[in-house]
Formats: structure tokens, C-alpha cells, sequence
């Protein structure tokens, strides 16, 4: 148990679907993150919030859409993916400040999109 | 912008030590990190180094910085079945601030064989 929580663990769309995945830190945290992991690629950060404020989105196509309404949730809105998007997606958290910047990884949802 | 890399693949004997190699770009860091990765889940701080060190020893870890060449290494000795798993470089970008922008390398998977 790493603080961090991950809703859906798996999720399976088709190319037409919108859902979401649910990212919650109990950690008291400032910074959120959405990282993608595919196979034999780097992970690629693809948003930054920052006390709820994005602060980075690193080319990120439009079908994917953000939202931190708090310190404590992220959420990342799914529309109109191609199968390409199919990889597991990472949430993570951090304190920020003068510490190590270690960051807090939740398990992952792994996203199929046929 | 800031490159890391490592090779995505290492096989070892049980008892026998591994050496997990890591190059990047960017010399500006001030912490660099070892993630590790167990199947099905999120990633794990393994352990970390400070730029101002050239070696950090945990136990079965050591961690060895070659600043001038830019080279990290991550050795576990004694190497067990249940040191199977992803193991990531990651090197911040921009320093430590309030919310880490960590760039990670593809994952070397280290298999642990009997």
C-alpha cells in the first residue's frame, strides 16, 4: 500500500467510449502526476499538477483530458482513443519542497482499446 | 530535453551479483533514482543517490555515480528470485522544486534464474 489508489485496476474500451480513471493519494501531498507506461518506451509524463494547478502537459492529444479538483484526486478523462493509447497509466503523487522529490506511484489502470 | 538510457534486459543466477546500467543527459540533477517495478504494480522508490556522492551503499544496494560520464549504476548482490522486476533510472529535470519532473529510462527487467 503505497497511498496512492488507482480506480480501475483494468478497463477495456472501444475507440467510440468515454470513461475515466480515478487517481486519490491519502498522503497529504501538493503535486500530482499522470504518467504513461508502455512496453520498451520510457515512461512518459504526460501532466503536472501542481496545488491543483496543471503545470505541465507534455503534448498530451486533446483525448485525454486532465482534472485535479483537489490536492487529493486526479482524474484523467478518456474520449475517442486510438488503439495505440492501450498502455497501463500511472498516477503519482509527491510532497515537493527541498525533499528528495521521491515520488508515490499508485498500481496502475491498465487500459485496453480495441 | 533530457534523455535516459538502459538496456531492457538482464539475466542473472540466483546468488550471483547484477549490475543494472543507466547514461543520461542532463548534469544538473541533484538527486538520481533507482524505481523499482514488481509485476502488477506501480512503481517503488528502490533508493537514491546525491549528485555530490560517487557511491551510496543499502545493504545488498550500491548505487555508483560516474558524474564525468554521466553513468549510474545500481549493483545488488546476492541477487534472489524476489529481486525479479522492472528496474528504472530516473533523473530529475529542472532540479527538485515543487513538484518533481522526473525522467525515467525504458526499465531494465532483471530475471533471477535458479
Amino acid at each position: 500500500e503505497t497511498g496512492v489508489t488507482q480506480t480501475p485496476r483494468h478497463l477495456v474500451m472501444g475507440m467510440t467510449n468515454k470513461k475515466s480513471l480515478k487517481c486519490e493519494q491519502h498522503l497529504g501531498h501538493n503535486a500530482m502526476y499522470w504518467y504513461k507506461q508502455s512496453a520498451k518506451k520510457p515512461l512518459e509524463l504526460m501532466f503536472v499538477y501542481n496545488f491543483k494547478e496543471q503545470t505541465e502537459n507534455n503534448s498530451v492529444p486533446s483525448r485525454f483530458s486532465p482534472e485535479c479538483p483537489n490536492s487529493s484526486h486526479l482524474f484523467l478523462h478518456l474520449h475517442t482513443l486510438q488503439p495505440e493509447d492501450s498502455a497501463l497509466y500511472l498516477c503519482a503523487s509527491s510532497q515537493g519542497g527541498l525533499g528528495t522529490g521521491e515520488l508515490f506511484f499508485g498500481e496502475g489502470s491498465r487500459l485496453t482499446v480495441l | 530535453g533530457e534523455d535516459v538510457e538502459q538496456s531492457l534486459f538482464l539475466s542473472v543466477r540466483e546468488g550471483d551479483s547484477s549490475v543494472i546500467n543507466c547514461t543520461y543527459t542532463d548534469s544538473s540533477s541533484t538527486y538520481l533514482y533507482w524505481y523499482k517495478q514488481e509485476p502488477g504494480a506501480g512503481l517503488q522508490l528502490l533508493t537514491y543517490i546525491f549528485s555530490n556522492m560517487d557511491m551510496k551503499q543499502d545493504q545488498r544496494l550500491t548505487v555508483l555515480l560516474n558524474k564525468k560520464d554521466k553513468h549510474l549504476s545500481l549493483r545488488i548482490a546476492d541477487t534472489q528470485t524476489g529481486d525479479s522486476a522492472i528496474y528504472f533510472c530516473a533523473v530529475p529535470r529542472g532540479g527538485t522544486g515543487t513538484a518533481s519532473k522526473l525522467t525515467f529510462g525504458t526499465g531494465t527487467r532483471l530475471q533471477v534464474t535458479l
